[in-house]
């Protein structure tokens, strides 16, 4: 079993729609979420930290469920320029502060 | 915000050669620094974590003789294949990081070196 899992999709969102997608993790002593936005053959970039509470940057809101052991991101109004794949991260309790990644979901912002 | 620089950005090489890949921490030290392979399609997956003036800590399954991490300053780590064979073919990423400890660290990442081997 994979430690983070996420849907691929891809996701086909109109422009101006509202995609949401979630991210499992197994690792119950995980203790920081993530998510990163990564272009084709590009670097993972940050996208936003993952708190309790949940959180909003502009038009994306990442919650944060610990019982259930799942991560969201909520992206509204969509923009063409949103089309990427997202990474769930989640960050080890270790010393090193190693981050573990799924392997994304595909996100197709269409005009 | 921190930059981080991989050079080259993509090589292409014969089965059974070494190539060399650095990772530069351009305006911040880092103690830490990461070194992931991206397969398609696949997340990106840990094979080292290097500490500066230490050897590296290998994930299980990734051959430390194989894929030898220098990180002789605090601005520098080198990940290098050595007898690269086409199954390295993949995209190398290195990440570092700008401070030890805190709850909210960032990890930067480099652009990546796309490895070819013929």
């Amino acid at each position: 079993r994979k430690e983070v899992e996420q849907d691929p999709g891809p996701f086909n969102v109109p422009e101006g729609a509202t995609v949401a997608f979630n991210c499992t993790y197994s690792n119950s002593a995980s203790q920081s979420f993530f998510w990163y936005r990564q272009d084709c053959r590009k670097e993972p970039k940050l996208l936003m930290s993952v708190y309790s509470s949940g959180n909003e940057d502009g038009r994306f809101t990442a919650q944060l469920n610990r019982a259930s052991q799942y991560i969201s991101l909520l992206i509204r109004d969509s923009k063409l320029s949103d089309s990427a794949t997202y990474l769930c991260v989640v960050r080890l309790t270790d010393s090193w502060g190693k981050l573990q990644f799924g392997a994304g979901t595909q996100v197709v912002v269409t005009p | 915000g921190a930059v981080v620089s991989q050079h080259p950005s993509r090589v292409i090489c014969k089965s059974g050669t070494s190539v060399k890949i650095e990772c530069r921490s351009l305006d911040f030290q880092a103690t830490t620094m990461f070194w992931y392979r991206q397969f398609p399609k696949q997340s990106l997956m840990l094979m080292a974590t290097s500490n500066e003036g230490s050897k590296a800590t290998y994930e299980q399954g990734v051959e430390k003789d194989k894929f030898l991490i220098n990180h002789a300053s605090l601005t520098l780590s080198t990940l290098t294949v050595t007898s690269a064979h086409p199954e390295d073919s993949s995209f190398y990423i290195c990440s570092a990081r700008d401070r030890p400890g805190g709850l909210q660290e960032t990890q930067y990442f480099g652009p990546g070196t796309r490895l070819l081997v013929l």
